[in-house]
C-alpha cells in the first residue's frame, strides 16, 4: 500500500530552467513533508521540509508548495542546474509518528 | 559533527548465508531507522529503534531483525538470504522522533548482493 506516490519516474529540463516534481499522498494523516535528493551509491540528503501549517517553504533555488485539500506537494528548483541531476524522494510523516512513508523517487536530468 | 556512518558499504553474500549490517547514528541522536532501497520501490521501511527498543515495524518478513545498543549504534541482520534481497540498505538517524516536526539524516548506505 503506497500512501506516498511519485507519478513521473523521470523528467529531464534544460539548465536554468524551472524543475517541477510532484508528489501525492493518500493519508490525511500526515502533517510533515521532507524532500530529499539521492546521488548514486549515496545515502538521501535532506533538501527541505514543510509542515501542514504552512502552503509554501523556500531554502535558497529550492520551494516546497503543499496543498493539503489535493494531498499534493510539489518541489520547485528555480534556476536548475545541471548538479542537481539526482533521484528526488518525497516523504510523509503524522506528527504523532516515528515513521517516514516515501515515495518512489523522481529521476531528475538537468540538460546543459 | 561526523554524520550517520554504515559499514561495510559492499558486500557479497550467498543464498542461505546471513548478514549483519552496521550503523552508527549522529551523536546525540538516539533514533535509527532502517531501509531497503530496490529499483523501482523506494525506501521501504524495515524497523525503527529508540533507547534499544523496536518501536515500529515495516512489512518485512521476520528474517530481517535488527536490534540498537546503548550507545545508539545500531544492527540488522538477515537470515537465509534470498536473491530478492539484493538491495541497498541505508540507515538513518533522528533526535528522538523521526516524523514529529524532526529530520531524519541518512548514511551511505551499504549495498548487498545476493549471489
Amino acid at each position: 500500500d503506497q500512501q506516498v506516490k511519485q507519478n513521473s519516474p523521470s523528467l529531464s529540463v534544460q539548465e536554468g530552467r524551472i524543475s517541477i516534481l510532484n508528489c501525492d499522498y493518500t493519508n490525511s494523516m500526515f502533517d510533515y513533508f521532507l524532500w530529499y535528493k539521492k546521488y548514486p551509491a549515496e545515502g538521501p540528503t535532506f533538501l527541505i521540509s514543510i509542515s501542514s501549517i504552512k502552503d509554501k517553504n523556500e531554502d535558497g533555488r529550492f520551494t516546497v508548495f503543499l496543498n493539503k485539500s489535493a494531498k499534493h506537494l510539489s518541489l520547485h528548483i528555480v534556476p536548475s542546474q545541471p548538479g542537481d541531476s539526482a533521484v528526488y524522494f518525497c516523504a510523509a510523516s503524522k506528527l504523532a509518528g516515528n515513521q517516514f512513508y516515501f515515495g518512489t523517487g523522481t529521476s531528475l536530468t538537468v540538460i546543459p | 559533527k561526523a554524520g550517520v556512518t554504515q559499514t561495510p558499504r559492499y558486500l557479497i553474500k550467498t543464498r542461505g548465508q546471513q548478514v549483519t549490517l552496521s550503523c552508527s547514528p549522529i551523536s546525540g541522536h538516539r533514533s535509527v531507522s532502517w531501509y531497503q532501497q530496490t529499483p523501482g520501490q523506494g525506501l521501504q521501511f524495515l524497523f525503527e529503534y529508540f533507547s534499544e527498543t523496536q518501536r515500529n515495524k515495516g512489512n518485512f518478513p521476520g528474517r530481517f531483525s535488527g536490534r540498537q545498543f546503548s550507545n545508539s549504534r545500531s544492527e540488522m541482520n538477515v537470515s537465509t538470504l534470498e536473491l530478492g534481497d539484493s538491495a541497498l540498505y541505508l540507515c538513518a538517524s533522528s533526535s528522538h522522533n523521526p516524523g514529529a516536526g524532526e529530520t531524519q539524516y541518512f548514511g551511505p548506505g551499504t549495498r548487498l548482493l545476493v549471489l
